[in-house]
């Protein structure tokens, strides 16, 4: 069974810093793209960011280019993503969520998420 | 960029077939997934490459894109519908996932 498990979110000052982790499970990790998705409270989800299977590609959603950086360990299974110089509006539930096999831009799986909030 | 626009609401009732649109800039030239989301939970993807099913999603739901509108249907409409949809679709030019803005489903 594919788990997604988020964890390292929380309370944070405007213009801090935090890394969220997911920890996969149940599938080979480094054969699929992985994404970060997040959905401010009440609202749509948005796409952040993704990379690819080697950590080789990476992208991100404009908002958050130069701020945030996507990254892979492919030995420990585990997806991350650093955030920094946070804002009001960057406060969501973050999610990761695995692409499908074979298939770019579908989502097959999603973790539980975790909440960052970004308030002084 | 892409854009994608999804109705803010709907309702429907028991049994019957509930439409939901998404509409883009020449859509139809891209694959569209859809998904579900009930309050709390993350999504769940109900349709992928526009009217493909994954496997455990009920024949009820279906997909279609022409034009600059995908459509999601979900036919004999049940209580446990009542979620939250939205679409997606992947922007090749810029890499891109793009959400459509949602469509909450109410069943009554």
């Amino acid at each position: 069974e594919v788990q997604l498990v988020e964890s390292g979110g929380g309370l944070v000052q405007p213009g801090g810093s935090l890394r969220l982790s997911c920890a996969a499970s149940g599938f080979t990790f480094s054969h699929y793209w992985m994404n970060w998705v997040r959905q401010a409270p009440g609202k749509g989800l948005e796409w952040v960011a993704n990379i690819n299977q080697d950590g080789g590609e990476k992208y991100y959603v404009d908002s958050v280019k130069g701020r945030f950086t996507i990254s892979r360990d492919n030995a420990k299974n585990s997806l991350y993503l650093q955030m920094n110089r946070l804002r009001a509006d960057d406060t969501a539930v973050y999610f990761c969520a695995r692409d499908a096999s074979m298939v770019r831009g579908v989502i097959t799986h999603w973790g539980q998420g975790t909440l960052v909030t970004v308030s002084s | 960029s892409l854009e994608l626009t999804q109705p803010p609401s709907m309702s429907v009732s028991p049994g019957q077939t509930a439409t939901i649109t998404c509409s883009g800039d020449n859509l139809g030239v891209r694959y569209t997934c859809w998904y579900q989301q009930k309050p709390g939970q993350s999504p769940v993807l109900v349709i992928y490459q526009d009217s493909k099913r994954p496997s455990g999603i009920p024949e009820r739901f279906s997909g279609s894109n022409f034009g600059d509108t995908a459509t999601l249907t979900i036919s004999g409409t049940q209580a446990m519908d009542e979620a939250d949809y939205y679409c997606q679709a992947w922007d090749t030019s810029t890499e891109y996932y793009v959400f459509g803005t949602g469509t909450k489903v109410t069943v009554l």
